[in-house]
């Protein structure tokens, strides 16, 4: 495996239901990113992780829940979500945080999330 | 106002021709610029970055950036209908974060 993976590729769910994402990056990268892109909309970034540490939360409901267990992993818990959540979640991973500016973020393939 | 501003499209131009794409952003302390692209259904990919004034050239494409103007472009030559995709232009403030424009969709005709 190369570069940054996600697990599901595709997920439905029931709002009452709980589900994770996966993220994994083999890059060795500090920093992990979760991303939300809604059709029409620019990508939205929801967290960030440096060295297993959240180091921003972008007034995200408490629907999402991350987790950084190290460096290397990130998931999404997601709970009683609503269907304006359906959307492209993505992951991506640099370098550094808060770094050199040409340091860049590698995004995984996505988790096409929908919720009825 | 919207932080990075990107006419959302589509832009369609012919085969061979030269596609140009723009972005203007509000932040004056912005530090480095990203051109991402990505195809339907699909993750952005990195294209190529820049963070000094000029040109910066990478095969087909070429990045521009001014500062003053607060405004950076891709240019795509000899424009292929494999490049039909959304560009995403990023842009890297000193607080670190990377702010995404809605992204312009290209349609590039045989």
């Amino acid at each position: 495996e190369t570069g940054v993976t996600q697990t599901p590729r595709h997920l439905v769910m029931g709002m009452t239901n709980k589900k994770s994402l996966k993220c994994e990056q083999h890059l060795g990268h500090n920093a992990m990113y979760w991303y939300k892109q809604s059709a029409k909309k620019p990508l939205e970034l929801m967290f960030v992780y440096s060295l297993e540490e959240r180091v921003e939360n972008n007034s995200v409901p408490s629907r999402f829940s991350p987790e950084c267990p190290n460096s290397s992993h990130l998931f999404l818990h997601l709970h009683t979500l609503q269907p304006e959540d359906s959307a492209l979640y993505l992951c991506a991973s640099s370098q550094e945080w808060r770094t050199t500016s040409t340091d860049t973020q590698y995004f995984g393939p996505g988790t096409r999330l929908t919720v009825l | 106002q919207k932080e990075v501003e990107q006419n959302s499209g589509p832009l369609s131009v012919p085969e061979g021709a030269i596609a140009s794409l723009n972005c203007t952003y509000s932040d004056r302390g912005s530090q480095s610029f990203f051109w991402y692209r990505q195809y339907s259904g699909k993750s952005p990919e990195l294209i190529m970055f820049i963070y000094s004034n000029g040109d910066k050239e990478d095969g087909r494409f070429t990045a521009q950036l001014n500062k003053a103007s607060q405004y950076v472009s891709l240019l795509i030559r000899d424009s292929q209908p494999s490049d039909s995709a959304t560009y995403l232009c990023a842009v890297k403030s000193n607080t670190g974060k990377l702010i995404f424009g809605q992204g312009t969709t290209l349609q590039v005709k045989p």
